[in-house]
């Protein structure tokens, strides 16, 4: 039952290697989002998307890509992991349909580490 | 540009002590959003309370409560008796009523509470 699910938990990985984060969510909301916390718990937005459409993407490197094949689904694809890229990855979801901002309810995080 | 600062870095208190954590945010929008987050130290983000700009009664919820004050721009978070349970980091979180923003949640840097039996 659980509302936004994302896999793997955990990612250890060396430098230069691509890998992606899965995102799903049940909750039959329109927008998902995916945040990086650092590891001095600072919580930043990378991107939105609203059914399918990529609405906001912030200074994030274009190394990093998000996909959205379905509205249920944003997935994260990192290319040349750089060490810099190791912290927990959150991808949330909100309704996104009432001209406001909705509450977000979060994912449990993917902790990516780059050795 | 919005900003959401809470102060208070790391707050210690004994169990049944009240705490109150600060937040204080700045943005030029009329119509804006503001959330309280809790992070215990299993990891996952927990909603805590979502209050729009324009609704500045006060809140409670059991032991929570909250004081939302447009005059000093300020939404602090007060746990009454407070519990080892909620040992967490707390974060404060304000969006725009803008579609274009993609209504991210712009965060500050939370607060670590501690509370010891």
């Amino acid at each position: 039952d659980t509302a936004v699910s994302q896999t793997p938990k955990y990612l250890v990985t060396q430098m230069g290697n691509d890998k992606s984060i899965k995102c799903e969510q049940n909750l039959g909301h329109d927008t998902m989002y995916w945040y990086k916390q650092d590891s001095k718990k600072f919580l930043k937005i990378m991107f939105s998307y609203n059914n399918k459409e990529l609405i906001i993407n912030e200074t994030v490197p274009n190394r990093f890509s998000p996909k959205s094949p379905d509205k249920a689904h944003l997935n994260l694809h990192i290319n040349s992991l750089e060490l810099g890229d190791s912290a927990v990855y959150f991808c949330a979801s909100s309704q996104g349909s009432g001209g406001a901002p909705d509450t977000q309810y979060f994912g449990p995080g993917t902790r990516l580490t780059v050795l | 540009a919005q900003k959401v600062t809470q102060a208070q870095t790391e707050i210690s208190v004994v169990e049944k002590e009240d705490v109150t954590l600060d937040c204080v945010y700045e943005t030029r929008d009329t119509t804006y959003y503001l959330f309280w987050y809790k992070q215990p130290p299993s990891g996952e983000l927990v909603f805590l309370i979502r209050r729009n700009s324009f609704d500045e009664q006060n809140e409670i919820s059991g032991r929570y409560s909250w004081n939302f004050q447009k005059s000093t721009s300020s939404f602090n978070f007060t746990i009454t008796a407070s519990q080892v349970v909620d040992s967490a980091v707390y974060f404060c979180a304000l969006s725009e009523a803008d579609s274009n923003s993609g209504y991210a949640l712009n965060f500050g840097k939370g607060t670590s509470l501690l509370v010891t039996p």
